[in-house]
């Protein structure tokens, strides 16, 4: 299937400090990916679609001036998680579709800790 | 509300049984389906896509599509203990516009808990 990465694996940072989170599609085009998180024992909850070229589209009750999401490139999109605190602590998911298998691939997750 | 529902279980088989998933959708007009898999602390790994009414084998797994009754399911046959994971059913409802047309539904996931 095809590949997505992300970038870092793991990160601890301290309150107040801002994160970012890379999403990569390694061997195909993606124009749109998706950001989801994740809480223990939760499941998936879907944060924002990111466009390339345009702004993302914020799930409702998501801060879009906390969580700022760039769609920098084709194969790149970026999630900054600004003036981070405890309870943004969680496990971050990309995904992005290959548009002619119309299936979604999943990066590896990114685990925030805020200290 | 287009919606995804499965049994959270926990639904535990004893290896080399059959391990029977379900999942139910709400939006009749759904296009795609599709099931993940997620081990514990780990992102969720694509097991199966189905499109079409009927049956789709891939190895130990069988997915089953029943648009009429708006139905999904994953049977894994031989069941080993590797296969415990929790196991998410996802829907495309489609109708939407540029990217937003491939944004998944997702189910709660059903935890599977195959014992040696």
């Amino acid at each position: 299937g095809a590949v997505v990465s992300q970038h870092p694996s793991r990160v601890i940072c301290k309150s107040g400090t801002s994160v970012k989170i890379e999403c990569r599609s390694l061997d195909f085009q993606a124009t749109t990916m998706f950001w989801y998180r994740q809480f223990p024992k939760q499941s998936l909850m879907l944060m924002a679609t990111s466009n390339e070229g345009s702004k993302a589209t914020y799930e409702q009750g998501v801060e879009k001036d906390k969580f700022l999401i760039n769609h920098a490139s084709l194969t790149l999109s970026t999630l900054t998680v600004t003036s981070a605190h405890p309870e943004d602590s969680s496990f971050y998911i990309c995904s992005a579709p290959h548009y002619t298998t119309d299936t979604q691939y999943f990066g590896p997750g990114t685990r925030l800790t805020v200290l | 509300q287009k919606e995804v529902e499965q049994n959270s279980g926990p639904l535990s088989v004893p290896e080399g049984a059959i391990a029977s998933l379900n999942c139910t959708y709400s939006d009749r007009v759904s296009q795609s389906f599709f099931w993940y898999r997620q081990y514990s602390g780990k992102s969720p790994e694509l097991i199966m896509s189905i499109y079409s009414n009927g049956d789709k084998e891939d190895g130990r797994f069988t997915a089953q599509l029943n648009k009429a009754s708006q139905y999904v399911s994953l049977l894994i046959r031989d069941s080993q203990p590797s296969d415990s994971a929790t196991y998410l059913c996802a829907v495309n409802p489609g109708g939407g516009s540029g990217g937003s047309n491939y944004k998944l539904t997702f189910g709660k996931g059903t935890l599977l808990t195959v014992n040696p």
